[in-house]
């Protein structure tokens, strides 16, 4: 079955950095042939955080195939999503953290054509403070 | 930017019919996802695609969505239906979430 397994808490000083995992099992997390251009599926890995009490804010998504990304405007220069396709493992990292970047961390699929975040991580505890 | 705007808190008695609204401009242009969340555990989808449910989800949980709003209907509700609820959107390549809903069976 799909699953996605993210890395354990973390706890770090204002200013640092933070990379979280996600690694990905039970379903074609990259299948790309660079020699024809084609793809055979097109998952995205989009990352999702919740402050502790508050709902939940987008950060941005990685197309595991291609790579490419694109980030919410208010984590534009903070955010990097990359992937390891050998060992099916998506990341994202945070710079510059501050004390309001304490949240949950979730990774989720999302397949193509508004089908939704199919399925989650279990999220990362990432608590910022001094 | 584009905003999805849900009641913060809606009650219902157990076996009645709860509907939960997310209102946005021309939502009814656009796909809407819902998500149950309960406490520590991570957001489920329960309507893909404005009224689609994915496999397991009840058949009690329907969806719909036209001119600016979209609706999460939970019918015949149950105790275990209590739980935290977000609509969700695509604008412009980015993904919108509503503020949420805490839904209250009582």
């Amino acid at each position: 079955q799909v699953m996605l397994v993210q890395s354990g808490a973390e706890v770090k000083k204002p200013g640092a950095s933070v990379k979280v995992s996600c690694k990905a099992s039970g379903y074609i997390f990259s299948n790309y042939d660079v020699a024809s251009g084609r793809t055979m599926s097109s998952y995205d890995i989009n990352w999702v955080r919740q402050a502790p009490g508050q709902g939940l804010e987008w950060m941005g998504w990685m197309n595991s195939n291609s790579g490419n990304t694109a980030y919410a405007q208010k984590f534009q220069g903070r955010v990097t999503m990359t992937r390891d396709t050998s060992i099916r493992t998506a990341y994202m990292e945070l710079s510059s953290l501050r004390s309001d970047d304490t949240a949950v961390y979730y990774c989720a699929r999302v397949p193509p054509a508004g089908i939704g975040f199919d399925y989650w991580g279990q999220g990362t505890l990432v608590t910022v403070s001094s | 930017s584009y905003e999805l705007t849900q009641p913060p808190a809606v009650s219902v008695s157990p076996g009645q019919t709860a509907s939960i609204t997310c209102s946005g401009e021309k939502l009814g242009y656009k796909f809407a996802c819902w998500y149950q969340q309960k406490p520590g555990q991570s957001p489920v989808l329960v309507v893909s695609q404005n009224n689609k449910r994915p496999s397991g989800i009840p058949e009690r949980f329907s969806g719909s969505n036209s001119g600016n709003a979209a609706t999460l209907t939970i019918s015949g509700t149950q105790a275990m239906d209590e739980a935290d609820y977000y609509c969700q959107t695509w604008d412009s390549g980015t993904v919108v979430f509503g503020g949420g809903t805490k839904l209250t069976v009582l």
